[in-house]
C-alpha cells in the first residue's frame, strides 16, 4: 500500500515568508508526527497528533511554528515569518495507534530552504 | 540537550566485515530503543528495535546489544554489504511519550 507522502518535496522561500508543508499519512493511522532534520543531524521531534488533537507539541521551537490535522488524516505544518535557521528537511511519520512500540513510518521529507 | 549520543559519526568497513555503531543514553525512563536506516533523499526506516528487558536481539545480519547498567546499546551488522551503505540512527523513547529521541547518526560506507 501507499506509504507516507509529503508535498512539496522541495520548497525554496525568502526570509520572512509564510510556508505550508503537507503530510498524507498511511491510511488508517491515527498517530502522526512531525520531525525536523538539520544537515548531518538526527531528526528532532516537533509535534505529535493523536487523531485531530495535538497530544504533544513540546518540540515546536517557537510560536512561528504551528501544525493542524483537522480531520484526523492529512496534516499541515505552517511556518510564519521564516528565518534562515528554519532551513532543514521536515519529516512526517505516522503509526497505527501511537502506542509505545508502534513502528513510526516516515515520509521522504520536504526540504525547506530559506534564502 | 543531547539525550542520545551516537558514535562514530562516520564509518568505513570492507565488504564482509562487521560494522559496529554505539549509542549511549542518559534518561533512565527510556524503555524502547529502535534503530533506523536512512538512504539519501529518503525518510528513516525502522531496521530493528529492542526493549531493555533483553540484552540482545538478532534479525538476520543485524544484532542489537543492550547494556542497561551502562545505559549503552549498539548495532552490529555482520557480513556487511555495499547495499548497507546508509546513515544509521539510534533512537529511544519512554512510555510517557510517543516521540522518538534520535542520536546524531552514523554514515556507514561499505567498500566492495
Amino acid at each position: 500500500g501507499a506509504g507516507v507522502s509529503q508535498t512539496p518535496s522541495n520548497k525554496v522561500t525568502e526570509k520572512g515568508k509564510y510556508v505550508e508543508l503537507r503530510c498524507d499519512p498511511i491510511s488508517g493511522h491515527t498517530a502522526l508526527y512531525w520531525y525536523r532534520q538539520s544537515l548531518g543531524q538526527g531528526p528532532e521531534f516537533l509535534i505529535y497528533f493523536q487523531g485531530t488533537g495535538a497530544a504533544d507539541d513540546s518540540g515546536l521551537p517557537n510560536d512561528r511554528f504551528f501544525a493542524v490535522r483537522p480531520e484526523g488524516s492529512v496534516s499541515t505544518l505552517k511556518i510564519q515569518r521564516t528565518e534562515r535557521g528554519d532551513s532543514a528537511v521536515y519529516l512526517c511519520a505516522s503509526s497505527p495507534s501511537g502506542g509505545l512500540r508502534d513502528e513510526q513510518f516516515f515520509g521522504p521529507g520536504t526540504r525547506l530552504t530559506v534564502l | 540537550q543531547q539525550q542520545v549520543k551516537q558514535s562514530p559519526q562516520s564509518l568505513i568497513v570492507q565488504k564482509g566485515g562487521i560494522s559496529i555503531i554505539n549509542c549511549a543514553y542518559e534518561n533512565t525512563a527510556f524503555d524502547y530503543f529502535p534503530w533506523y536506516q536512512q538512504f539519501p533523499g529518503k525518510g528513516p526506516a525502522l531496521l530493528i528495535a529492542i526493549r531493555p528487558d533483553v540484552s540482545e536481539k538478532k534479525e538476520g545480519r543485524f544484532t542489537i546489544s543492550f547494556n542497561k547498567s551502562a545505559k549503552q546499546f549498539s548495532l552490529h551488522i555482520m557480513d556487511s554489504q555495499p547495499g548497507d551503505s546508509a546513515t544509521y540512527f539510534c533512537a529511544a523513547t519512554d512510555q510517557g511519550a510517543q516521540k522518538l529521541v534520535f542520536g546524531q547518526g552514523t554514515r556507514l560506507t561499505i567498500n566492495p
